[in-house]
């Protein structure tokens, strides 16, 4: 299958600062990226939908602000946290889709914000 | 965008056994596909099957698809201890969310 390559693999951070989440598609262009969030032993959450070129679509409940989602290439996806809190910690999982096809996942990011 | 729920919640069985998941939805669909997640990492695509087919096999795993009751299995045949994950599955339909339901966790005893 098509490899998504999500950087990096986790992050701790100081309460208030900023952290960047990047999510590439190494050997095809996703046209669609999707970025979840996962707390322990929970399902994901699906928190956004950025296509290339174009602003995100954010779930309900899900503070654009906050989590700010930028899809400048038709490989690269970035989550950056703002001013980040301790209930911002968690797993971060990106995936990659071609038009009509399967949906690739990141290896995900566990961000602890202390 | 619709939900896939997984049944059971948690299975546990012996390894060498088979394993049987089931995956419900609400709406018509253009395909379904399965996912692994190990505890703490991404998730793995492991197949997809269209709402034309019926069965599909890869390796240990073999797929169904009952598009008139609206449910698809994942049957692992002779489990071993690296099967060990929870299990979801993605029903899409036109649109290309995928909305994840609880998973199955699947534990297999050495």
């Amino acid at each position: 299958g098509a490899v998504v390559s999500q950087h990096p693999s986790w992050v701790i951070c100081k309460s208030g600062t900023s952290v960047k989440i990047e999510c590439r598609s190494l050997d095809f262009q996703a046209t669609t990226m999707f970025w979840y969030r996962q707390f322990p032993k929970q399902s994901l959450m699906l928190m956004a939908t950025s296509n290339e070129g174009s602003k995100a679509t954010y779930e309900q409940g899900v503070e654009k602000d906050k989590f700010l989602i930028n899809h400048a290439s038709l490989t690269l996806s970035t989550l950056t946290v703002t001013s980040a809190h301790p209930e911002d910690s968690s797993f971060y999982i990106c995936s990659a889709r071609v038009t009509a096809g399967e949906a690739f996942f990141g290896q995900g990011t566990r961000l602890t914000v202390v | 965008s619709q939900q896939g729920e997984e049944d059971p919640q948690a299975l546990s069985i012996q390894e060498g056994e088979n394993a049987t998941m089931n995956c419900s939805y609400k709406t018509s669909i253009n395909n379904l596909q399965w996912y692994r997640q190990n505890s703490g990492r991404g998730l793995v695509h492991l197949i997809l099957i269209r709402s034309n087919e019926r069965e599909k096999h890869s390796g240990r795993l073999r797929v169904t698809l009952d598009t008139s009751k609206k449910s698809s299995s994942l049957l692992i045949t002779a489990s071993r201890a690296a099967d060990t994950a929870s299990y979801f599955c993605a029903p899409t339909s036109g649109t290309y969310k995928y909305i994840f339901g609880t998973g199955t966790r699947l534990k297999v005893l050495a």
